[in-house]
């Protein structure tokens, strides 16, 4: 069974400041993963997704995450935070080589806070 | 708007009632997936269709849950005899057949069960 753990509920960082969210995963096979943002009252948008090439991957807002096979996690990475960024922050999982080759399968959330 | 549309936005229930939610998928977008999403969780796969045809189910789809989409375009969840553990955001979601996985969610439909 495939599975993502999201280690920190809530993350707080100053705006301006570099930010990261982190995530790492457990999958019998090769991982697709995605980053998704979820604002108050709105549904789900997709970021960014690392399906296979380079380990760095950007998307969208200036979101970057870096694929890192060994420790089988997948952070989610901003240079400068902005107040905007606030919101929450799901990752998630989609194996191929699994029965369930069509669900995702996400993380629990992590909350971001950025402070002005 | 040519987003995934979801309706009601909010459904408040009493316990043992029966409800039913609509999803207006993507037009071109032939898959299309529920999820259910509580509190503090991340979104739970409930079930997902390609066109017309129901292709997965999850264990936590129970015999209480339906799921149909006739005519491989909108889909529609019903929850028969609805509890109070069935408070929860349920969410649509749809993809084209040609990509990897990227998934264009709905806004959702909150159901409150008392």
């Amino acid at each position: 069974a495939q599975s993502v753990a999201q280690p920190e509920d809530q993350v707080n960082v100053a705006e301006g400041n570099p930010l990261t969210v982190k995530c790492t995963y457990s999958v019998s096979g090769n991982p697709y993963l995605f980053w998704y943002v979820q604002y108050p009252n709105r549904g789900l948008q997709f970021l960014l997704k690392y399906i296979t090439g380079d380990n760095l991957v950007k998307g969208s807002y200036g979101f970057e995450a870096e694929f890192n096979k060994s420790q089988t996690s997948f952070h989610l990475k901003k240079p400068s935070a902005l107040v905007s960024d606030s919101a929450l922050y799901f990752c998630a999982v989609r194996v191929l080589s699994s029965g369930s080759a069509r669900q995702l399968t996400f993380g629990s959330g992590t909350q971001l806070t950025v402070l002005p | 708007d040519t987003g995934v549309s979801q309706d009601p936005r909010h459904k408040i229930t009493k316990r043992g009632q029966n409800v039913t939610f609509r999803c207006d998928p993507i037009s071109e977008h032939n898959r299309l997936y529920w999820y259910r999403q509580t509190l503090g969780q991340g979104p739970e796969f409930l079930t997902y269709f390609q066109n017309e045809a129901q292709l997965e189910k999850s264990r936590l789809l129970s015999d209480r849950f339906s799921a149909e989409r006739p005519k491989g375009s909108f889909s529609t969840l019903e929850i028969q005899r609805t509890e109070q553990g069935d408070s929860a955001m349920y969410l649509c979601a749809t993809s084209p057949f040609a990509n990897t996985g990227e998934l264009f969610f709905g806004e959702g439909s909150r159901l409150t069960v008392l």
